[in-house]
């Protein structure tokens, strides 16, 4: 089992909908990442967080808008996807930003947008 | 810009065939590098990683790795491979300057039957 926990797994939303995906560690991991992964492709990363505060955003469109509300939980909200949006979607922590360290991933949450 | 290639997408292999997972990577700068792996359903779990010293490592499950620093590659290898093996394979690595930023390839898909 994983020690980064993402939820929901599945998560089925309209294009108009607002929705929120949910990670969270308990590792006192201060670095913080989500990715998109399409099928078939590798991951490929959106925000990085470190000591909470967002550290690289890779040109995420704004209808992705992460939140790190405290060390141990991330959460990215969605707001009118596309289509193409549908991914699965993984968190990934390590102990802190800038480090050798490796990121250690959760589960995922795989998202259908109709 | 970073890039890293896996050239092996689909590789059948019987148990007990040695195995050999091609990685190269494009990055004139001091990498890391690692080897993740997926099994079916499950997250991505780190199987071994290069940060300095002696080229060749050794991770989890038997398996290893040689970093070819003159070739750029950082090739897996299992002398015998299972069942339990089959999996999606990625490479990757990260600049030492910007670790937080870690480019996969795009991944090889390893299917072992009895």
């Amino acid at each position: 089992d994983t020690e980064v926990t993402q939820t929901p797994k599945h998560l089925v939303m309209g294009m108009t909908n607002k929705k929120s995906l949910k990670c969270e560690q308990h590792m006192g991991h201060r670095a913080m990442y989500w990715y998109k992964q399409k099928a078939k492709k590798p991951p490929e990363l959106m925000f990085v967080y470190s000591y909470e505060k967002l550290s690289i955003n890779e040109s995420v469109p704004s209808r992705f808008s992460p939140e790190c509300p405290n060390s141990s939980l991330l959460n990215l909200h969605l707001h009118a996807l596309q289509p193409e949006d549908s991914a699965l979607y993984l968190c990934a922590s390590t102990l802190k930003a800038g480090s050798n360290q490796p990121q250690h991933f959760g589960d995922g949450t795989r998202l259908s947008i109709l | 810009a970073q890039s890293v290639s896996q050239h092996n997408h689909h590789v059948i292999l019987s148990e007990a065939a040695s195995l050999e997972l091609g990685c190269n990577y494009s990055y004139g700068g001091t990498v890391n590098l690692f080897w993740y792996v997926q099994y079916p359903g499950q997250h991505l779990q780190l199987l071994l990683k290069y940060f300095s010293g002696d080229p060749l490592v050794k991770g989890i499950k038997g398996f290893e790795a040689e970093f070819i620093k003159s070739k750029f590659s950082f090739n897996l290898r299992k002398p015998s491979v299972q069942w339990s093996d089959t999996a999606e394979y990625f490479c990757a690595v990260n600049a030492l300057w910007n670790t937080d930023k870690l480019i996969f390839g795009t991944g090889t898909r390893l299917q072992v039957f009895p």
